[in-house]
């Protein structure tokens, strides 16, 4: 079983759609999440953290359940431009290497 | 806008050659990390340094890859001799040491075909 699970999709939405992406992660000793995009073609970027708390970022929210490792990203509003990969991603420690689930592939279409 | 930057960005090569991949980390990050990614397996960390001594390799292949950082802003990756199932994108990315949540910071990547 690999330690970040995400579905990969794809996701086809019309524009103005709400998508929301799940994501499962198996190490419980697992200190910080991200949600990373990836253009095709592009390198990975940093679309947000994830915090305890639940974080929101203009028309995207990411939440995290610890006791059930699961992360979600919500995108509200869907744009052309949001069409990429979203990759769930999680760290053991500070200074370790990241865990990258494969992705979901997110098409926004007009 | 610092980046990391890496070398080179394409390359097409036969099978049994050497490849030699290079990497510029942001300045004053010292962590840096090679990722390989492919359309089956994902992205998958293959090495990562901090303050240029190796911490974990044990996702590289040792019998053809090694990776070493000569000095603070050089990060190599060798494969010798490549293979055709080498064939992916290989990314390094570099991150700071300042607090218990730091990320990191992707290049744009070596797209390696061996053919």
């Amino acid at each position: 079983r690999k330690e970040v699970e995400q579905d990969p999709g794809p996701f086809n939405v019309p524009e103005g759609a709400t998508v929301a992406f799940n994501c499962t992660y198996s190490n419980s000793a697992s200190q910080s999440f991200f949600w990373y995009r990836q253009d095709c073609r592009k390198e990975p970027k940093l679309l947000m953290s994830v915090y305890s708390s639940g974080n929101e970022d203009g028309r995207f929210t990411a939440q995290l359940n610890r006791a059930s490792q699961y992360i979600s990203l919500l995108i509200r509003d869907s744009k052309l431009s949001d069409s990429a990969t979203y990759l769930c991603v999680v760290g053991r420690q500070a200074g370790t290497a990241l865990i990258f689930g494969k992705g979901t592939t997110l098409s926004v279409s007009s | 806008d610092a980046r990391v930057t890496q070398t080179p960005r394409h390359k097409v090569t036969e099978m049994g050659q050497e490849v030699t991949m290079r990497c510029q980390p942001i300045l004053g990050h010292n962590t840096v990390f090679w990722y390989r990614q492919t359309m089956m397996q994902g992205l998958e960390l293959l090495a990562y340094f901090r303050n240029r001594a190796p911490l974990d390799d044990s996702g590289m292949p040792k019998d053809r890859f090694s990776a070493e950082m000569p000095d603070a802003t050089l990060a190599t990756l060798k494969i010798q001799p490549s293979e055709p199932r080498d064939s992916a994108v290989y990314f390094c990315a570099s991150g700071p040491r300042t607090g218990p949540k730091e990320t990191q910071y992707f290049g744009p990547g070596t797209r390696l075909l061996v053919l």
